[in-house]
């Protein structure tokens, strides 16, 4: 069963504390991304890699930091330098590597921060 | 830089009543992509218009893509309570941007 999985679905931290979130893909797909979506509004782009070893900021990158060491797997640590880390994060594959084809999306991770 | 606009963001209608939502971008785009993302979900691709002035359909929605390529919209006949969520465009210049969505809120 193909698919992306996302864990864990919800998440508490403490402020100050980092937290890594998971994200992997059977699809074999080549791009990875992460997402920021909060209460009412759209997506927006933290982190993308197109290949192994590979990643670029996106619009939102500050306060977050990534690793592709496996094409599988594009785990998201959300650090304490990011002031308002509330919020619902998903993760998204594609086939390629252009950014505009079609994107699979995980379950999402919701991170609340105490 | 590049915008992708959405309006409505909110809508709520009877069941059996049309819905629309309308998606502008600031620049001309290549291509452009709907989702649906049910509440407490995650969004979920539902077609990629590509040509100037396309219209593709999908059972009771209608998804056109403008003549100049900046605008696109979907429409649905008679909203179901299935029809419930938030549907983004995303629009394609040089990267892929997310609109900021519509909600639709469907009562029976």
């Amino acid at each position: 069963d193909g698919g992306i999985t996302q864990s864990p679905k919800y998440l508490f931290r403490k402020e100050g504390q980092n937290v890594t979130l998971s994200c992997e893909q059977n699809l074999n797909h080549d791009a990875m991304y992460w997402y920021r979506q909060d209460p009412g509004q759209g997506l927006r782009l933290i982190y993308y890699s197109q290949i192994v070893n590979d990643f670029q900021k996106g619009d939102i990158a500050e306060g977050y930091s990534v690793s592709r060491e496996k094409k599988e797997s594009f785990p998201l640590t959300v650090t304490s330098a990011q002031k308002n880390p509330t919020a619902f994060y998903l993760c998204a594959s594609s086939r390629g590597q252009e950014r505009a084809d079609t994107q699979y999306f995980g379950p999402g991770t919701r991170l609340t921060v105490l | 830089g590049q915008q992708v606009m959405q309006i409505p963001q909110y809508q709520h209608v009877q069941e059996g009543e049309d819905f629309t939502t309308y998606c502008n971008s600031s620049t001309t785009l290549s291509n452009i992509q709907w989702y649906k993302q049910r509440p407490g979900g995650h969004p979920v691709f539902l077609i990629q218009l590509v040509k100037s002035g396309e219209v593709k359909k999908q059972k009771r929605l209608t998804f056109q893509f403008g003549e100049a390529k900046k605008n696109s919209s979907l429409h649905i006949t008679a909203t179901q309570t299935t029809d419930v969520g938030t549907y983004f465009c995303a629009g394609r210049s040089d990267k892929l941007i997310f609109g900021t969505g519509t909600r639709l809120q469907v009562f029976p």
